[in-house]
């Protein structure tokens, strides 16, 4: 059972525009959450990340949005660059204790340029 | 700062060969620590997890074993591996309710 769900494997965006990256989660108990991004043959970096008393946090050109009702996240990557193209995992799990975080599949994204 | 050691980044093996791979954590006391893989076109799988000496969490039944010999150190080993052990593994930490690091990680071929 899919605990957190990428369900867009891939997603390609012209350079300058938005990216915006989905993920849904079925647990109610996750209430943080965090995108990392990876390129190929290289460990994943953290990118960002939200708890769920808030329901937007931005750094930079990255913002992410959480609508705790929906169990819904995403990711908004403006403007988009070509360096931006990696796989963007996005993951959760409970604020407290050791509970492992819990991975999506990921999205492949591609900025065209 | 924290930095965590991966090695080695690529390792071509036989099938039915041992295996050993090393990740250590430098910096930090008392993390918890994790094995990932990641399949060809496959999300991040957790193997194992570790929060402390001697702990070892296993996710998925399968041919490979952890040990956490010491506190910043996990092993990942397999008496015999198979051509589905092939992967990309990953060594990652981090403290209580706080992010994941991760390693560089390791380009696994079973042949």
């Amino acid at each position: 059972d899919q605990q957190v769900k990428q369900n867009s494997p891939s997603l390609s965006v012209q350079e300058g525009r938005i990216s915006i990256l989905n993920c849904d989660y079925t647990n109610s108990m996750f209430d943080y959450f965090l995108w990392y991004k990876k390129y190929p043959a290289e460990g994943p970096t953290f990118l960002i990340s939200i708890s769920s008393i808030k329901d937007k946090n931005e750094d930079g050109r990255f913002t992410v949005f959480l609508n705790k009702s929906a169990k819904h996240l995403s990711l908004h990557i403006v403007p988009s660059q070509p360096g931006d193209s990696a796989v963007y995992f996005c993951a959760a799990s409970p604020n407290s204790g050791n509970t492992p975080l819990v991975f999506g599949k990921g999205t492949r994204l591609s900025v065209i340029a | 700062s924290q930095t965590i050691h991966q090695w080695p980044a690529t390792l071509v093996q036989p099938v039915g060969s041992p295996l050993s791979l090393e990740c250590t954590v430098e910096g930090t006391s008392n993390p918890n620590l994790y094995w990932y893989r990641q399949a060809a076109g496959r999300g991040l799988q957790l193997l194992f997890y570790s929060v402390g000496i001697g702990q070892i969490s296993s996710e998925v039944p399968q041919n490979l074993s952890a040990s956490r010999p010491q506190d910043r150190q996990f092993i990942l080993s397999s008496k015999k591996l198979l051509l589905s052990d092939s992967g990309f593994y990953l060594c990652a930490w981090r403290t209580t309710g706080e992010k994941l690091f991760f390693g560089s990680g390791t380009q696994l071929s079973v042949l």
